[in-house]
């Protein structure tokens, strides 16, 4: 079975201060790792993935397979980043490669 | 613009009439899902599809019906609603999982039911 943790409902930081959204997630083959963002009132968009190693916006994720973890990093929040955080796993589930989503972190940046 | 759209984005009814929330894709995607959203229980997935007339449960299927005839429909049935099934549904669809892009999911805006 996969299952994707995320510990923290809610990060509250200031602007300007370091951000880190914890995501471990469970899986016995080669995962992929996303991160998905869902501003207010919007539907759910593809932040990154860990596959591209890409930063966008300012963030960056690193797959740690020894720890099973995507953390979520930015070094300085801004206003703008507030918003619903979602980690995803895509593995080979019963629906051929099943995504599963965490129960998302909630980043208020805070002036 | 490549998109999934997905109505009514609000819906509120009473316990027991049938409802059908629509979803359409225009990405010619083969693998369409069906989430519900929850506070404190994130997205959880309610069915899917990976073509079409191939339909298969996911997480929490109990009390939902869904249909693929076309490519780029793929209505979610709620036979008898009930308050239970009061959240936010997305509907989503991806090329097929192992090709290039194939696992980026698209999401919809989103409907709100309410079942009182």
């Amino acid at each position: 079975a996969q299952r994707v943790t995320q510990p923290e409902k809610l990060l509250s930081v200031f602007k300007g201060a370091p951000v880190e959204l914890k995501c471990n997630y469970s899986y016995s083959g080669s995962p992929e790792l996303f991160w998905y963002v869902q501003y207010s009132r919007q539907r759910l968009q593809l932040l990154l993935r860990h596959i591209s190693r890409e930063s966008i916006k300012g963030f960056t994720a690193d797959l740690n397979k020894g720890e099973t973890s995507f953390h979520l990093k930015k070094p300085f929040a801004q206003e703008e980043d507030s918003a619903m955080y979602y980690c995803a796993l895509s593995g080979m589930g019963g629906g051929g490669n099943k995504l599963t989503f965490g129960t998302g972190t909630q980043l208020k940046v805070e002036l | 613009e490549a998109q999934v759209t997905q109505n009514p984005r609000y819906l509120i009814t009473v316990t027991g009439k049938k409802l059908t929330v629509t979803c359409s894709q225009n990405m010619n995607h083969e693998y369409m899902s069906w989430y519900r959203q929850d506070p404190g229980l994130g997205l959880r997935q309610i069915y899917y599809s990976m073509n079409v007339e191939v339909t298969d449960k996911g997480d929490v299927p109990e009390g939902y019906k869904v249909s693929r005839k076309e490519k780029r429909n793929f209505p979610l049935i709620l036979e008898s609603p009930s308050p239970n099934q009061t959240s936010l549904y997305f509907c989503a669809s991806r090329q097929t999982p192992g090709l290039a892009g194939g696992n980026e999911q698209f999401f919809g805006p989103g409907t709100r039911l309410t079942v009182l």
